[in-house]
């Protein structure tokens, strides 16, 4: 099973505030760990995955498969970065659960300016 | 054309009613999905078409019964379904299936069973 793991307290910060967005995850085998945004009135999009290593919109994320997590960070918050952050997973693992999609609770992230 | 596109945007229906949910994509994608997603809530994954053929569909009744057409086109149709059925019900693609696809997602169709 997979299973993916997200705070559920939305998280305030003040702009140019460094923020963490928190994701843990239970998956058996080798996961792809996925982050999406939802702004406001804007559909679903991806914001981040771990295989490419890339910095979006300032953002990182890195996998520590030690502790089994995905945190997503930002130095310095933007006002636009408010919005509904979802940590997910999909497996490896064929089946039935081939390139399924999971999805973390979501977290609300609000940058005060 | 790079967007999903999801008709109609808002839908009100009763428990006897009959009615269909449309996605498209012109992307050249193969695989397509259906989630559900209630207030405040992540989406869930409901059913996955792969090159046209239903690949994955999680437990889900039988009053949601998708459609795949041809590679561009998805439907879900809806028939004698209950208040607890009112969601978002999104549509997503995606270059093939598989974990290391993204999924491009539309709008939604907002969903309101009476």
């Amino acid at each position: 099973a997979q299973r993916v793991t997200q705070p559920e307290k939305p998280l305030s910060v003040f702009k140019g505030a460094p923020v963490e967005l928190k994701c843990n995850y239970s998956y058996s085998g080798s996961p792809e760990l996925f982050w999406y945004v939802q702004y406001s009135r804007q559909r679903l999009q991806l914001l981040l995955r771990h295989i490419s290593r890339e910095s979006i919109k300032g953002f990182t994320a890195d996998l520590n498969k030690g502790e089994t997590s995905f945190h997503l960070k930002k130095p310095f918050a933007q006002e636009e970065d408010s919005a509904m952050y979802y940590c997910a997973l999909s497996g490896r693992g064929g089946g039935t659960s081939y390139g399924k999609l999971t999805f973390g609770q979501g977290t609300i992230l609000t940058v005060h300016p | 054309d790079t967007e999903v596109t999801q008709t109609p945007k808002h839908l009100v229906m009763g428990m006897t009613n009959k009615k269909s949910l449309k996605c498209e994509q012109h992307m050249g994608h193969r695989a397509m999905y259906w989630y559900k997603q209630k207030a405040k809530k992540p989406p869930e994954l409901m059913f996955v078409y792969s090159y046209e053929k239903l690949s994955i569909n999680e437990s889900v009744p039988s009053r949601f019964s998708p459609e795949c057409p041809n590679s561009s086109l998805l439907n879900l149709h809806l028939h004698a379904l209950q208040p607890e059925d009112s969601a978002l019900y999104l549509c997503a693609s995606s270059q093939d299936q598989g974990p290391s696809y993204e999924q491009y997602f539309g709008p939604g169709t907002r969903l309101t069973v009476t």
